[in-house]
């Protein structure tokens, strides 16, 4: 099962581009690359998922080198309210998701 | 996104009584659902799979006994805190996903406080 390596927390200023990097040495061919926000006594919630290459949605994007054994969240333009923590998984299917300790992002204003 | 509803939010039982936890995915059918545990600062730990009309697939370390899940129907599935006591004190989240390889969705959590 690959793990996968982060930043234990990061600052930043609301308006600036935050991006957070993923470490996933041993990510395996059939992986997919999957991130999630989590406030405080909340669910995780679904951020953007991908394979390769760049995937971009209404929230975030996802950067993907060739090699796949890393992966960079990027939030453009973050605000207060993008304070949380911010999981990497990496997986094949939803069975053998393993949580890491996560990236704690505080947004200051 | 689909809907992970997840009941109650927050619940406070005395110790040595036990505690319903409900999981429902309300716009689609979860054939496989996961109960996790979260202690404060640390990340999810998954306890089980549970699987609709089979028994639930435990982690290591996770009392079969204690932890009764129940998987009824495709859009719902149940955990129980039997026998509680103020160390099964946590936060508890659902997921569902409509397949193996599609993302989760999680429900809201439930603190569960036993004194």
């Amino acid at each position: 099962l690959a793990k996968t390596t982060q930043p234990i927390s990061m600052d930043s200023y609301e308006g600036q581009e935050v991006n957070i990097t993923c470490s996933h040495n041993n990510i395996a061919t059939n992986d997919y690359i999957t991130w999630y926000q989590q406030f405080p006594s909340q669910g995780p919630r679904f951020i953007i998922q991908g394979y390769k290459t760049k995937v971009t949605n209404e929230v975030a994007s996802l950067f993907i080198p060739a090699d796949r054994k890393s992966s960079t969240l990027s939030l453009p333009r973050v605000s207060l309210s993008d304070t949380a923590v911010y999981y990497c998984l990496v997986g094949d299917s939803n069975y053998q998701l393993i949580w890491g300790a996560g990236t704690k992002l505080i947004i200051k204003p | 996104g689909a809907v992970v509803s997840q009941h109650p939010s927050r619940v406070i039982c005395k110790s040595g009584t036990s505690v319903k936890i409900e999981c429902r995915s309300l716009d689609f059918q979860a054939t496989t659902m996961f109960w996790y545990r979260q202690f404060p600062k640390q990340s999810l730990m998954l306890m089980a799979t549970s699987n609709e009309g089979s028994k639930a697939t435990y982690e290591q370390g996770v009392e079969k006994d204690k932890f009764l899940i129940n998987h009824a129907s495709l859009t719902l599935s149940t955990l129980t805190v039997t026998s509680a006591h103020p160390e099964d004190s946590s936060f508890y989240i659902c997921s569902a996903s409509i397949r193996e390889d599609t993302e989760a969705f999680f429900g809201q959590g439930t603190r569960l406080t036993v004194v």
